[in-house]
């Protein structure tokens, strides 16, 4: 079971908005700061946003993200069909020795 | 152009042993953390190991802590991956990413994945 938890699916047609969810499985997980990654079949994961809401260069301004407390979140606006891939969010847990930790992950589908 | 590649993957029986490479390119490897992280087939994405930019720590995940080891070579570039005692659960692809700042200019909060190899499958069967 994954400590960051995100909806398996999500899905919109071409020019939708659609907003996956990343939550701390315990409520002692505080983030400090998120990143999501984008991950097309038989690819390698791609930084998609890092520092909560910060788009690396190339990264197209219909992605944003956002975050409070122990949860955030991955917008994508003017969905398009290229946008349909899988999507992850990933966080620094420094308890213990202190680890990265990654969600789930979420299969976004453009109808 | 910075650039990662991985490679040393392949079939293991449970209980063989396996180490990985990961060479790079394109940047002054030895100034940068670099981490593991891999992927079963048809599942998510899942955090190794990291090492230091020297190799002087080194921090593992839950499920390979004590079999697994991280190492590196700043004079030939290269990260490696030792796996010991393998099992099923075990198999996937293994990425091998750096972090975007150099250690002299960042904290663990920092290094999170910027760029990433193409990756090596690993698959452990009997």
């Amino acid at each position: 079971q994954s400590v960051l938890t995100q909806p398996p699916s999500a899905s919109g047609t071409p020019g939708q908005r659609v907003t996956i969810s990343c939550s701390g499985t315990s409520s002692r997980i505080v983030f400090d700061y998120v990143y999501w990654y984008q991950q097309f079949p038989g690819a390698a994961p791609k930084l998609l946003i890092y520092r909560n809401n910060q788009r690396p260069s190339g990264v197209p301004d219909r992605f944003s993200g956002s975050q409070s407390g122990s949860s955030a979140s991955l917008a994508i606006s003017g969905l398009q069909s290229e946008d349909e891939a899988d999507y992850y969010c990933a966080t620094w847990d420094d308890r213990l020795s202190g680890r990265w930790v990654f969600g789930g992950g979420t299969k976004v589908t453009v109808l | 152009h910075v650039q990662l590649e991985e490679s040393g993957g392949g079939v293991v029986q449970p209980g063989g042993s396996l180490r990985l490479s990961c060479t790079s390119s394109g940047f002054t490897f030895g100034d940068f953390v670099i981490h593991w992280v891999r992927q079963a087939p048809g599942k998510g994405l899942e955090w190794v190991a990291l090492i230091s930019h020297d190799g002087s720590d080194q921090k593992y995940g839950d499920s390979v802590r004590g079999r697994f080891t991280v190492s590196r070579d700043n004079f030939e570039n290269t990260l490696y991956l030792q796996m010991n005692s393998l099992t099923t659960e075990d198999t996937g692809v293994y990425y091998c990413a750096k972090v975007p700042l150099a250690s002299s200019n960042s904290g663990p909060k920092d290094w999170y994945f910027d760029v990433w190899g193409r990756g090596t499958l690993v698959t452990v069967s009997s």
